[in-house]
């Protein structure tokens, strides 16, 4: 069975703040991992991670996969209210995306 | 609007009622995913179309769940005799190929109530 988890489940910071989210994963045929943010909707695309392309940034928002440690790392930096939200990180095998349960990220002015 | 629609975004029924979703897609995606969201939970997969063929359907929560994508263009996901514990959002989303470097992007979801 393919299995995702993030951690931490939930955290809050202030504005301003760097924050670490974590995903760690086993699934057979491993193909790519993909960052979401949801917020009261449905998950919006962030990034994708694959053997050739293991390291993304945006803005604020970086990411990291590490294939030997089967896990990978979403920073956001200079956190702003508008960061709040439900991160998922997802892993796709073959043919479907495995979700975490996803970390909620709440930023407090 | 080239991006996956859903609809309708929001349904509620009665318990024993059927219910039907449907998605269309960005238009050049030939895979198709159907997932399921609870309150405090990542999605769900329940099944996947690569155009009009269902590949896999094993996840489909019991035989009261059934989809359909007719023409590998829009999709269906119908609950029969729906239950209370059928209540959550239904996600649909689509991708190009399908393989594994290729993002699958959401629509905005259908939320199904059932009381």
């Amino acid at each position: 069975e393919d299995k995702v988890v993030q951690s931490p489940l939930s955290l809050v910071v202030h504005e301003g703040d760097t924050v670490t989210l974590n995903c760690s994963y086993e699934v057979t045929n491993f193909r790519s991992l993909l960052w979401y943010k949801q917020e009261k909707k449905a998950p919006t695309f962030l990034f994708m991670l694959t053997s050739s392309g293991i390291e993304k940034k945006s803005g604020r928002l970086s990411s990291i996969l590490d294939k030997k440690e089967l896990s990978s790392i979403l920073n956001i930096t200079a956190t702003q209210t508008g960061d709040s939200a439900i991160y998922l990180c997802a892993v796709v095998n073959d043919y479907k995306l495995s979700f975490g349960a996803g970390t909620t990220v709440t930023v407090r002015a | 609007d080239t991006g996956v629609s859903q609809n309708p975004r929001h349904k509620i029924t009665k318990r024993g009622q059927n219910v039907t979703f449907r998605c269309d897609p960005i238009s050049e995606h030939n895979r198709l995913y159907w997932y399921r969201q609870t309150l405090g939970q990542g999605p769900e997969f329940l099944t996947y179309f690569q155009n009009e063929a269902q590949l896999e359907k094993s996840r489909l929560l019991s035989d009261r769940f059934s989809a359909e994508r007719p023409k590998g263009s829009f999709s269906t996901l119908e609950i029969q005799r729906t239950e209370q514990g059928d209540s959550a959002m239904y996600l649909c989303a689509s991708s190009l190929t399908g393989g594994g470097n290729t993002e699958a992007f959401f629509g905005q979801g259908t939320r199904l109530t059932v009381v």
